[in-house]
């Protein structure tokens, strides 16, 4: 099946620094990727979605000078937290899917990044 | 505006009894509908999926939910619980054609031996 890494696993970091996280498909191409958040015992945030080679598509109430999107080539996303903040701890999410703009495509999710800001 | 409703933020059982987690939606326009599983600390796993055809749709590990247009409904059962199988589940929905799967909050299942 469909596999897709993140990496780090985990990081911590001090309030201020930027952090960077990458996602990557590792046996298929995937022209749209998702970049989600996840709280503590709650559900999944849609925060982006990333096309290979255009800019990616904030959703309401994200801010895209914080959360910097990249989506260089068709394995791998990547998720820049600028400035980080303690509040900006979270479990962070991709996913990748095979076909660009089709709601019943299957996405891969990846098995995610803990952020701690200190 | 789509949405999800998992009714049940925790559901318990003892192993070997059915498990039965429920999910409704809404859409304007004919959904699809997705069941992920989710262990501590990891991403999610897709369970099944119903796009069109067969409302009865059956996906892994045991699983299968039934997508009830009636009823906006579309919950998730399995005849025998394992107790690997205490996980959080999701419901998702996204729009026939549409990027976007929104999420349920998830329930939480408890497989008591």
């Amino acid at each position: 099946g469909a596999v897709v890494s993140q990496h780090p696993s985990r990081v911590i970091c001090k309030s201020g620094t930027s952090v960077k996280i990458e996602c990557r498909s590792l046996d298929f191409q995937a022209t749209t990727m998702f970049w989600y958040r996840q709280f503590p015992k709650q559900s999944l945030m849609l925060m982006a979605t990333s096309n290979e080679g255009s800019k990616a598509t904030y959703e309401q109430g994200v801010e895209k000078d914080k959360f910097l999107i990249n989506h260089a080539s068709l394995t791998l996303s990547t998720l820049t937290v600028t400035s980080a903040h303690p509040e900006d701890s979270s479990f962070y999410i991709c996913s990748a899917s095979l076909v660009q703009g089709a709601g019943s495509d299957t996405q891969y999710f990846g098995p995610g990044t803990r952020l701690t800001v200190l | 505006a789509q949405s999800v409703t998992q009714l049940g933020s925790h559901v318990s059982v003892s192993e070997g009894a059915l498990v039965l987690l429920r999910c409704n939606y809404s859409s304007s326009v004919p959904p699809y509908l997705f069941w992920y599983v989710q262990y501590p600390n990891q991403g999610l796993q897709l369970l099944l999926k119903y796009t069109t055809g067969a409302t009865l749709v059956k996906g892994i590990n045991g699983f299968e939910a039934e997508f009830k247009k009636s009823e906006t409904s579309f919950h998730l059962t399995k005849p025998s619980a394992h107790m690997s199988d205490a996980a959080e589940y999701f419901c998702a929905v996204s729009e026939t054609g549409g990027f976007k799967t929104i999420f349920g909050a998830g329930t939480r299942l408890f497989v008591k031996a």
